[in-house]
């Protein structure tokens, strides 16, 4: 069964020190993954995605995530958080013809001045 | 939230009644999707369409119902059916075809009394 596993409720970070978000996945085939950001009451921002090529993709408002496929892992990186950063953390998979994406639970990330 | 529009933000009903929540893009995407947001539990999908006049059940299907007339516009129905409506409803909207990111909107919050 195709699943998205974010191990983490919650992340805590000083701000100024990097952060990594964890996500691994379990799918059939060439997986296409991707990072949401979600702010309170909101609805959820595109931050990047891998579709093929760079295992290392970069995306907005500074952060990056690195595609590891003998880990089955996709996880979220920024080299120095922001208090701003502050929020809830999606990673997606799609598959099936790109109309299925399944989501993980969401990983709360804290980052404290 | 880009160019798509969910009314409205907060909605209260009674147990029984059923209620229509709307979505509207202009994004000239021609794939739109409902979730369901609860917490802990990461996003479910409930109804997409790919196309106009065509809808396909997702995860959670049983107790809502949709239509696609228009491009723009994708409104869900939450009927009496539904055991347990109280919940974060997101709409998004995506270009047709496997790797492309979603949109969303701002979130609707259901709540059933």
């Amino acid at each position: 069964a195709q699943s998205v596993a974010q191990p983490e409720d919650q992340v805590n970070v000083a701000e100024g020190n990097p952060l990594t978000v964890k996500c691994t996945y379990s799918v059939s085939g060439n997986p296409y993954l991707f990072w949401y950001v979600q702010y309170p009451n909101r609805g959820l921002q595109f931050l990047l995605k891998y579709i093929t090529g760079d295992n290392l993709v970069k995306g907005s408002y500074g952060f990056e995530a690195e595609f590891n496929k003998s880990q089955t892992s996709f996880h979220l990186k920024k080299p120095s958080a922001l208090v701003s950063d502050s929020a809830l953390y999606f990673c997606a998979v799609g598959f099936g013809g790109g109309f299925k994406t399944i989501f993980g639970a969401g990983t709360r990330l804290f980052v404290k001045a | 939230d880009g160019g798509i529009t969910q009314s409205p933000k907060y909605l209260f009903r009674k147990e029984g009644q059923n209620v229509t929540l709307s979505c509207e893009q202009n994004l000239n995407h021609d794939a739109m999707y409902w979730y369901r947001q609860d917490p802990g539990q990461g996003l479910r999908l409930i109804y997409y369409s790919q196309i106009v006049n065509d809808f396909q059940k997702g995860d959670i299907a049983e107790g809502y119902s949709v239509s696609r007339e228009k491009k723009e516009s994708f409104p869900l129905t939450v009927t009496s059916a539904q055991k347990n409506p109280t919940a974060f409803y997101l709409c998004a909207s995506s270009i047709k075809g496997q790797g492309y990111e979603q949109y969303f909107g701002p979130g609707t919050r259901l709540t059933v009394t």
